[in-house]
């Protein structure tokens, strides 16, 4: 089965620039999806199909993918930005995540 | 504005069924698949699988073949996940996301509250 590998912490000063990253076989050629979730909270979709932001998001998280990694980055790192970060995508009609990152904004 | 709205908190004994719901609002119903992903504490997501509202087909993840069953009620736009043979290792809050049907996926747009399932004897 398909695995995606995501370091388990992430760690950023305010107002730097973070990047996680999300490892998987080619994972290039996937749609890369990310979710942002905060304690005690539904996740929340912030990049999908590798680049694009939903309504709402606001402009400084952006994503990125090719060959076998795929990244978001959030610039401007906010105090409000600390969660934990999962990536996702499809293979074999199965929806498979990524094990997740927890960011700490310092 | 869409939302999906699950059912309460349940506490199970070990070998019971649940059934969660997911009340969908907002758009429609028969648009999107709805997913159910589920969460054990402490833990990251994993997804359990999807139903097709329109044509009530599911597709499932291959460790809950057998033991999930994934249903729709169009009339009232909900959606149900029943899980059997319950254990401790399937305590989790069990969410329900959406993602389109039609085009290539957008992501888990909108998820539930999720409900929180504990098994315990």
């Amino acid at each position: 089965s398909y695995e995606l590998t995501q370091p388990l912490s992430v760690s950023v000063a305010l107002g730097q620039t973070a990047r996680i990253t999300c490892g998987g076989n080619n994972i290039g050629s996937k749609n890369v999806h990310w979710y942002q979730q905060k304690p005690g909270q539904a996740p929340v979709l912030v990049i999908y199909r590798d680049s694009n932001r939903p309504s709402g998001i606001p402009e400084r998280f952006s994503g990125s993918n090719s060959g076998n990694t795929a990244t978001l980055t959030i610039s401007r790192a906010q105090a409000g930005d600390e969660a934990d970060y999962y990536c996702q995508v499809w293979d074999s009609s199965t929806a498979v995540f990524g094990g997740g990152t927890k960011l700490t904004v310092l | 504005q869409v939302q999906l709205v699950q059912s309460g908190a349940e506490v199970k004994k070990p070998g019971a069924s649940v059934k969660v719901s997911c009340k969908a609002s907002g758009y429609t119903f028969t648009g999107y698949y709805m997913h159910w992903v589920r969460q054990a504490p402490g833990q990251g997501l994993e997804w359990m699988g999807r139903i097709n509202p329109n044509s009530g087909g599911t597709n499932y993840a291959q460790k809950f073949q057998g033991r999930v069953t994934m249903t729709r009620d169009t009339s009232i736009s909900t959606a149900y996940m029943e899980l059997s043979r319950l254990r401790s290792d399937d305590t989790a809050v069990y969410y329900c996301a959406r993602d389109v049907m039609v085009g290539a996926t957008r992501g888990f747009d909108y998820w539930g509250q999720g409900t929180l399932v504990t098994v315990s004897s």
